[in-house]
């Protein structure tokens, strides 16, 4: 497509429930990027991929959170065990060179 | 490591007057240099770019100039609308598939 697409557009989960997000990237772009908007402006990456390979995870906190980008299927975003502090916007971003463009966004509330 | 510097907001202008928002950068090599906009309960839309010093990035109005002897690439606008109300994210990047560093955002109010 030619936009970035994420589902679902809001989320909202108990406490040490899972969550789940997923984003379709623009089609014919190799890099995926996933970011955390909390605190109204601040941006945290997480995790960015080439094709289905982590391309740099430094940002991802690995107890709780895993990430997927598999071959033909949506890329994904997992917590397990949700906390309070998850609740955030998060942003799929995918690009083919340094130009990144951005999804809508998935409102995660957890409560 | 890198940074972005941006104002602080929020900038508070009337319609049609001149707007200048603030960044400033500190990078190894030679990033690429972006600004986004975030317009209210919505995703962060590209506005403009530049990839190497000098550049000239512009769109809708909005114009930035990469200056790497200042290591600057404030936004300006010559005269905003009431549509421009959103808040602006300086951003940069190194190669392809490293993360954006963004500023702190700055909220921009216009009124009529």
């Amino acid at each position: 497509g030619e936009e970035v697409a994420q589902t679902p557009k809001h989320l909202v989960r108990g406490e040490g429930q899972k969550a789940k997000l997923y984003c379709a990237p623009i089609k014919g772009h190799s890099y995926v990027f996933w970011y955390q908007q909390v605190l109204k402006n601040e941006f945290k990456f997480l995790i960015s991929f080439q094709n289905e390979n982590v391309f740099d995870e430094t940002g991802m906190p690995k107890e709780r959170f895993s990430a997927k980008c598999l071959p033909n299927s949506p890329c994904s975003l997992e917590i397990q065990a949700t906390k309070l502090e998850d609740s955030a916007v998060y942003f799929c971003a995918s690009s083919q060179y340094e130009t990144q463009y951005f999804g809508p966004g998935t409102r995660l509330l957890v409560l | 490591g890198d940074s972005v510097t941006q104002m602080e907001g929020p900038v508070t202008l009337s319609e049609e007057a001149f707007l200048t928002i603030n960044c400033t950068y500190t990078a190894t090599g030679y990033p690429s240099l972006f600004w986004y906009v975030q317009y209210p309960g919505e995703g962060l839309q590209l506005l403009l770019k530049a990839t190497k010093a000098d550049d000239k990035g512009s769109n809708k109005g909005f114009e930035a100039t990469y200056r790497k002897e200042t290591t600057s690439f404030h936004l300006e606008k010559g005269s905003v609308q009431v549509s421009d109300s959103a808040v602006y994210f300086c951003a940069l990047s190194g190669q392809a598939g490293t993360a954006l560093i963004f500023g702190k955002g700055t909220t921009l109010s216009v009124s009529s």
